[in-house]
């Protein structure tokens, strides 16, 4: 299987802070990286596929990078509502994997 | 609206069945691949089982393979995890999901249901 190891496994910081999350794949997956956000209690939720692409109604302070094993996701200034763990998932195999999750604490 | 509703899970001994069921509506079910991802307490998200939208391709975790069958009906709109042979580190919400892509999986999640807790415990 094909590891995702995220960094770091939590952050603490400010309403509008920039904060990046990165994502390091054990092998190369080319573009297949997508990033879900989970509240406490809730289904994860879809923010960007394909390393890049914003879901539709993501709001355009989230963005995402990389290619290869390197990938990183971006939140160009922090809001409330953001502050939730963060996972990154490859579907590049046919066995999907995703990362250990990243939590996103308020300073 | 898509909808994705979980239901069958509970508290199961170790070594017996459950069967989990995820009605799905607000969308044309059978032109969509479907996953169960599931999560322990306290921890990350687990992918365990994909089948295509025809029913004929499925594929699964290592942790469950041979032990949990993936099944849907499409008359019904309805998919359907059934896992034997339960152990304790099966203990997590099982969420269905739908696949991003219509017809060939991509294998992402655009749509999940709000889960099942299942609990295996003597």
């Amino acid at each position: 299987d094909i590891q995702m190891t995220q960094s770091p496994p939590s952050l603490s910081a400010s309403v509008g802070d920039r904060v990046t999350i990165t994502c390091r794949a054990s092998q190369s997956i080319s573009s297949y990286l997508n990033w879900y956000q989970q509240k406490p209690g809730k289904a994860p939720n879809l923010l960007i596929y394909a390393a890049s692409t914003l879901q539709s109604g993501v709001p355009s302070r989230f963005s995402g990078s990389g290619s290869g094993t390197d990938f990183t996701l971006t939140i160009s200034s922090l809001q409330p509502e953001d502050f939730a763990t963060y996972y990154c998932q490859q579907s590049y195999s046919s066995t999907t994997t995703f990362g250990q999750g990243t939590r996103l604490e308020i300073k | 609206q898509v909808q994705l509703v979980e239901s069958g899970g509970g508290v199961v001994q170790p070594g017996r069945s459950l069967r989990l069921s995820c009605a799905a509506s607000g969308f044309t079910f059978s032109n969509y691949g479907m996953h169960w991802v599931r999560q322990a307490p306290g921890k990350g998200l687990e992918w365990v089982a994909l089948l295509w939208y025809d029913g004929n391709n499925k594929y699964y975790a290592d942790s469950v393979k041979g032990r949990f069958t993936i099944s849907r009906d499409n008359s019904k709109n309805t998919l359907y995890l059934q896992m034997n042979s339960l152990r304790a580190e099966d203990t997590a919400v099982y969420y269905c999901a739908r696949d991003y892509g219509d017809f060939v999986p991509r294998r992402l999640f655009d749509y999940w249901g709000q889960g099942t807790l299942v609990t295996v415990s003597s």
